[in-house]
């Protein structure tokens, strides 16, 4: 079945490059998604990439799509402090509403 | 107008109330969506309306009740729920079933006393 597997926290330094990484199972997904969750809000859509590309960048977001190894990673450059956030990847099927999500990495900044 | 909108904010109830949790988009979008998610966890789907009719139920308990009035509405009725219910209710939409985006409002925060 679908699989899809995060870290579930990273730390870094404010300023510095953040990469958060995702692994999948089921390479015949359509759409891969970051989404960001900040305490006590809801879920905001920050980038998702086709899956016959492999890279897209968005300003300080860079996501890379490694089909081959089916990882996925979403680096955030100069990282802030208002970065700090749960940060889920999800998968897309063809035709299909449903998100299969990761458990969520905690991005934690230090000062 | 790029927003999901979901009121109330917040919500406490008894196990033996009855309340309403309203959710409105005016994106023009076909899908809609409740998600239930515990602290730390994904959201788990929960209900898809699509075109305003149910598409999906995902073995939700028949004390939560959906509703979709017309396009832009997504209700979620409640009632006799447990303590166990107790989560963060969001709503999403998106273009349609099969849309690949789906935008999410800020959610409830339910408490089930």
């Amino acid at each position: 079945g679908e699989d899809v597997e995060q870290s579930l926290f990273l730390s870094v330094r404010e300023g510095d490059s953040s990469v958060i990484n995702c692994t999948y199972t089921d390479s015949s997904s359509t759409y891969l998604y970051w989404y960001k969750q900040e305490p006590g809000a809801g879920l905001q859509l920050l980038t998702y990439i086709f899956s016959n590309m492999d890279m897209k960048q968005d300003q300080r977001l860079t996501v890379l799509l490694n089909k081959k190894d089916k990882h996925l990673s979403l680096r955030i450059a100069d990282t802030q402090t208002g970065d700090s956030a749960i940060y889920f990847c999800a998968e897309s099927f063809d035709s299909n509403y449903q998100l299969i999500w990761g458990a969520g990495t905690k991005l934690i900044i230090k000062p | 107008d790029t927003e999901v909108t979901q009121t109330p904010k917040h919500l406490v109830m008894g196990m033996t109330n009855k309340k309403s949790l309203k959710c409105e988009q005016h994106m023009g979008h076909r899908a809609m969506y409740w998600y239930k998610q515990k602290a730390k966890k994904p959201p788990e789907l929960m209900f898809v309306y699509s075109y305003e009719k149910l598409s999906i139920n995902e073995s939700v308990p028949s004390r939560f009740s959906p509703e979709c009035p017309n396009s832009s509405l997504l209700n979620l009725h409640l009632h006799a729920l447990q303590p166990e219910d107790s989560a963060l209710y969001l709503c999403a939409s998106s273009q349609d079933e099969g849309g690949n985006e789906q935008f999410f409002g800020p959610g409830t925060r339910l408490t089930v006393l």
